[in-house]
């Protein structure tokens, strides 16, 4: 299987902070990753699919982007709505996989 | 748009079945070439890929489920169904049916494996 190690495991910022997080997997994953948000209660949201694409009625403030096999989601200014838990996700072999998640607080 | 919405009993007794139905509107599942999966999340914890099914009916499990996970598809009632068989404690978790493709999913549903 292909391991999803995701750093931090929780983050503490403030609104308008830039923050980051990462996804390393542990080989070529061809760039087939989403990133997700989920709060609590409900259902992941798709953000980002193929590692950089944002996903329609996603705000501009969310990026992806890729360096071989690592993995970022970038939220430019993060905004009290942006609280949640936040997921990787490979797709490019079987079985997909998630990194462990990165719970953001304000 | 899609609508995905998982139904099935809240409680099941450990070593019994697991079943699980998807009902889907807004698409039609035999005439688009998406795979629908099956993903769950227990309490505080991540999500849980359990497998994939075209609605040709070829399916893909994960391995550390294989031998007790069934999937299938009945394009009548435009509905996927899950079956995961010798239930325990460990399998108590909230479950989302996912078009794939698109990134579309269930509210989920909360089922508790207990006596």
């Amino acid at each position: 299987d292909i391991q999803m190690t995701q750093s931090p495991s929780s983050l503490s910022a403030s609104v308008g902070d830039r923050i980051t997080i990462t996804c390393q997997a542990s080989q070529d994953i061809n760039y087939r990753l989403n990133w997700y948000q989920q709060k609590v209660g409900k259902a992941p949201r798709r953000l980002i699919a193929d590692a950089s694409t944002l996903e329609t009625g996603v705000s501009s403030r969310f990026s992806g982007s890729e360096s071989e096999t690592e993995f970022t989601l970038t939220i430019s200014s993060l905004q009290p709505e942006d609280i949640g838990t936040y997921y990787c996700q490979q797709f490019d072999s079987l079985p997909v996989t998630f990194g462990g998640g990165t719970k953001v607080e304000i | 748009q899609v609508h995905l919405q998982e139904s099935g009993p809240g409680l099941v007794k450990p070593s019994q079945t697991l079943s699980l139905n998807c009902t889907v509107s807004g698409d039609s599942i035999s005439s688009t070439s998406y795979y629908w999966s099956w993903i769950r999340q227990p309490a505080g914890r991540g999500l849980e890929w359990i497998g994939r099914i075209y609605p040709t009916g070829t399916t893909n499990y994960n391995p550390s489920l294989k031998n007790r996970v069934t999937m299938s598809v009945d394009t009548s009632k435009n509905q996927l169904s899950l079956k995961l068989s010798s239930v325990t404690a460990a399998d108590t978790a909230v479950y989302f049916c996912v078009r794939t493709a698109t990134g579309s999913w269930g509210q989920g549903t909360q089922v508790t494996v207990s006596s």
